[in-house]
């Protein structure tokens, strides 16, 4: 089962900002925070992320709790082709194999 | 440079039939990585290989399933005998190693067993 809680959906208007919360509540100290999306028909695709700090990349940014057990991805524009299926994820003690996808959050954009 | 590349990209079959999926992973990629995604159960981590040797099949579900990495460019996925409750899509992702690194995603096989 997923480690992670996110709504199961959000809606945004085109060109405004969007910010998809994700809790982490069984996080440890060296997990590292994981987003990923997938677009209808398509593979999942790498989006961000991070450990302790905010972090940011030509697609998004990643703000973290100072806790860690909450993080949020923000789309600083969305356009119609952000609408997609949005997962966050811990990765446990560091090694591989450990992405458990949840049922992550639909990101509707309205024109 | 070519993506995480997956074939067949449709199958449909009987049931019964051997269903072979094949994937062929970014070059110098050291970890490969079997999923499925159906709606009733989302996306499921299969079986995942580093340096050609299965690490960890605990997501296979029976034995019906087998997956094998001959060389560093190329791994399968067998279903033998297929049923129809393993129609789904398959996804192989591959990734350079260490937690931090992205796995990349081929654009899957989308398996059909009538």
């Amino acid at each position: 089962d997923a480690k992670t809680t996110q709504p199961n959906s959000m809606e945004s208007n085109e060109e405004e900002p969007v910010h998809l919360p994700c809790n982490h509540s069984t996080i440890s100290g060296t997990d590292y925070i994981h987003w990923y999306r997938q677009l209808p028909s398509q593979g999942p695709e790498y989006v961000i992320h991070g450990l302790t700090s905010n972090v940011n990349n030509r697609m998004a940014s990643l703000a973290i709790a100072e806790d860690r057990k909450s993080s949020t991805l923000i789309l600083h524009r969305a356009t119609l082709r952000d609408a997609a299926v949005y997962y966050c994820m811990d990765s446990y003690g560091g090694s591989q194999g450990n992405l458990i996808f949840g049922k992550g959050t639909k990101l509707s954009v309205k024109p | 440079d070519a993506g995480v590349i997956q074939s067949p990209r449709h199958e449909v079959t009987e049931m019964g039939q051997e269903v072979t999926l094949r994937c062929k992973p970014i070059s110098g990629h050291d970890y490969l990585f079997w999923y499925r995604q159906t709606m009733m159960r989302g996306l499921e981590l299969l079986i995942y290989f580093n340096n050609n040797v299965p690490i960890d099949d605990s997501g296979m579900p029976e034995d019906r399933f087998s997956a094998k990495m001959p060389n560093a460019s190329f791994s399968t996925l067998k279903i033998q005998p297929s049923e129809p409750r393993d129609s789904a899509v398959y996804f192989c992702a591959s990734t350079g190693g260490h937690s931090r690194q992205p796995q990349h995603f081929g654009d899957g096989t989308r398996l059909s067993i009538l």
